[in-house]
């Protein structure tokens, strides 16, 4: 069964490094996202990107965060200058429909920033 | 007021119970709705989705959603061990088709 896969599954950072998450959705899929959620929280959207650009973005997803897909299989969260409230577990997700609702998402990278 | 809510739990059943877990949400131009089951340390699963008023059934479980009220539920029937979980609820907005709110989940345990 096709998935999404995440790299790397677990990060540590020192404050103020750069990180890259790296996702590969699910290959027929258009609509590709990322949501975050910290320990004992709720999911939370940070930003969706189809045909090549951010359709949408939450307040959360201000400027030391981009998107990227370099190529034609792999999607990427970059994060500037990590903070400590940065800290969460990291989930891709895709979608071959444009209502956002039926998400298949990736097993997560959990990033710790120290 | 949050925009999806749910009780957090646990909700507690025997094995074998219907499991009733509920949701409400405040933006009346919400339109479709989503359950997501959450294994503790994994990733949201999609279980069901529902658009219009009435019920949904896929196998054990069966979607609800009242949109006058603002209410959307999951039933599980003959509740297993192995459906102990959160249990997410979501929404999204005809005005923003891209983006999916979530509740903090429901924690249902089933206990043999």
């Amino acid at each position: 069964e096709p998935e999404v896969t995440q790299t790397p599954s677990h990060q540590v950072t020192q404050m103020g490094q750069e990180v890259i998450l790296r996702c590969v959705p699910i290959s027929n899929h258009l609509y590709f996202y990322w949501y975050r959620q910290i320990l004992g929280q709720k999911v939370e959207f940070l930003v969706s990107f189809y045909n090549n650009e951010i359709s949408e973005k939450s307040e959360i997803f201000d400027d030391q965060f981009s998107v990227e897909r370099p190529d034609g299989s792999n999607f990427t969260l970059k994060i500037r200058s990590t903070k400590l409230e940065d800290s969460a577990m990291y989930f891709c997700a895709s979608s071959p429909l444009e209502d956002a609702g039926e998400l298949f998402f990736g097993e997560g990278s959990r990033l710790t920033v120290l | 007021q949050k925009e999806v809510e749910q009780n957090s739990g646990p909700l507690s059943v025997p094995e074998g119970a219907i499991a009733s877990l509920n949701c409400t949400y405040s933006d009346r131009v919400s339109q479709s709705f989503f359950w997501y089951r959450q294994y503790s340390g994994k990733s949201p699963e999609l279980i069901m989705s529902i658009y219009s008023n009435g019920d949904k059934e896929d196998g054990r479980f069966t979607a609800q959603l009242n949109k006058a009220s603002q209410y959307v539920s999951l039933l599980i029937r003959d509740s297993q061990p192995s459906d102990s979980a959160t249990y997410l609820c979501a929404v999204n907005k005809l005005d923003s088709s891209y983006k999916l709110i979530f509740g903090s989940g429901t924690r249902l345990l089933v206990r043999p």
